[in-house]
Formats: structure tokens, C-alpha cells, sequence
């Protein structure tokens, strides 16, 4: 089993729709957990942490669950913008740099 | 600000050659990384740099090597070029030298690297 697993996608929205992204984790030893977001042909760039409380901001909304070891991204209100794909990535217990694992991404495409 | 810089944004290179790409950061960050991603695979970590002066091997070392010049350039040197080589290349920095939950990446734009 893959250390972060994601569902590829493509998940194909209109513009306005809610969407929700899952990410599984296998070691239960992770500690912290991001999202990042990357567009076509880009870098990858910081969305949001998730907090064990959950944490919203504005449209995104960032879930942890450690029982069931995943986390969610929820998107609501979708715009064209939100076009990319986005990456889970968990960083292991120990904390150095080198334990950050990046998931495959999964691809979003708004559609007007 | 230019953020991370990475150069060059492409290269095309034949089976045995070398190259250098390289990066530098404008953001006085401790960490520097060299990240490749591949079609259908995460982001692996090739090397990174908790401080100036100091190197360690991330997941996928094998056939690079790497020079901290200094805290803002972290460069990456390919010997002996393979196609398995092929890839996107991202050199990124970090604020600390260790990953916390409100520390975020910054990464550069790219190099896509070709070797034939």
C-alpha cells in the first residue's frame, strides 16, 4: 500500500458545485498535513495545513480523521480558477525534511 | 521577490552527460530541497539541506549529487545523465530547518530535463 494514496480524478465540476477530495495515509505515525495545489505546467504551492480541529479558508475547508488515517479538502462554491491539481502530503513523526511524503494529486477541472 | 529561482527552465541532454541546475533563494529560508516528479508518481525528494554547510539524501539520491554554496544556492549535479533522469526538476525552500505544521514550501518554477 502506497504511503499517501489519492484518487487521480479527473473530478469534472460545474462552476458553483461543492466538491470533496479525499487522501488515505498508511503510517500512523504521520504528524502534520498539507494541501498544496499545483496548476498545469507549474510549481506546487501551500493551499492550507489541516489542523486536528479541522480548519476552514473562505471556500476551502480542511478535515483530518486519525481513526480512519485520512484527510479531506472540501471546495465549495467552485470557479474556473480552482482548475489544478491538488496534492496531499503528510509528513511522517521525526519531523525532518526528508519524511514529507507527496501524494499523486488529484486532478480538478471547472467547468462554466 | 523573486522567491526560489531555478535555472535552466529546460535542457535537453544526450545518455552520459553532465549538468548543473541551479537555485538560489531570496528568502534568507535555512532549507533548501531538490524534489523530481514524474507522470503518475509524487513528488520523490532527490537531496536537502537543513543548514548551510550540511547535505542528506532524500528517497531517490542515486545518480545525483549536491553543492550547498551557500544558505541562498542549493545546486544539483547530474555525473553521468540516464534517461531515467527524465523528469521535472523542483528545487524549493523552507523557513526552518525542520518541517512544522505552519511552515510552508516555497518552491521554484521548474526545470524539465531531457535525456535522450
Amino acid at each position: 500500500r502506497k504511503e499517501v494514496e489519492q484518487d487521480p480524478g479527473p473530478f469534472n465540476v460545474p462552476e458553483g458545485a461543492t466538491v470533496a477530495f479525499n487522501c488515505t495515509y498508511s503510517n500512523s505515525a504521520s504528524q502534520s498535513f498539507f494541501w498544496y495545489r499545483q496548476d498545469c505546467r507549474k510549481e506546487p504551492k501551500l493551499l492550507m495545513s489541516v489542523y486536528s480541529s479541522g480548519n476552514e479558508d473562505g471556500r476551502f475547508t480542511a478535515q483530518l480523521n486519525r481513526a480512519s488515517q485520512y484527510i479531506s479538502l472540501l471546495i465549495r462554491d467552485s470557479k474556473l480558477s480552482d482548475s489544478a491539481t491538488y496534492l496531499c502530503v503528510v509528513l511522517r513523526l521525526g519531523g525532518s525534511q526528508g519524511n514529507l511524503i507527496f501524494g499523486k494529486g488529484t486532478k480538478l477541472s471547472v467547468k462554466p | 521577490n523573486a522567491g526560489v529561482t531555478q535555472t535552466p527552465k529546460f535542457q535537453v541532454l544526450k545518455t552520459g552527460q553532465s549538468m548543473t541546475l541551479q537555485c538560489a533563494q531570496d528568502m534568507n529560508h535555512n532549507s533548501m530541497y531538490w524534489y523530481r516528479q514524474d507522470p503518475g508518481m509524487g513528488l520523490r525528494l532527490i537531496y536537502y539541506s537543513a543548514s548551510e554547510g550540511t547535505t542528506d539524501k532524500g528517497e531517490v539520491p542515486n545518480g545525483y549529487n549536491v553543492s550547498r554554496l551557500n544558505k541562498r544556492e542549493f545546486s544539483l549535479r547530474l555525473e553521468s545523465a540516464a534517461p531515467s533522469q527524465t523528469s521535472v526538476y523542483f528545487c524549493a525552500s523552507s523557513q526552518g530547518v525542520q518541517i512544522s505544521t505552519n511552515e510552508k514550501l516555497f518552491f521554484g518554477s521548474g526545470t524539465q530535463l531531457s535525456v535522450l
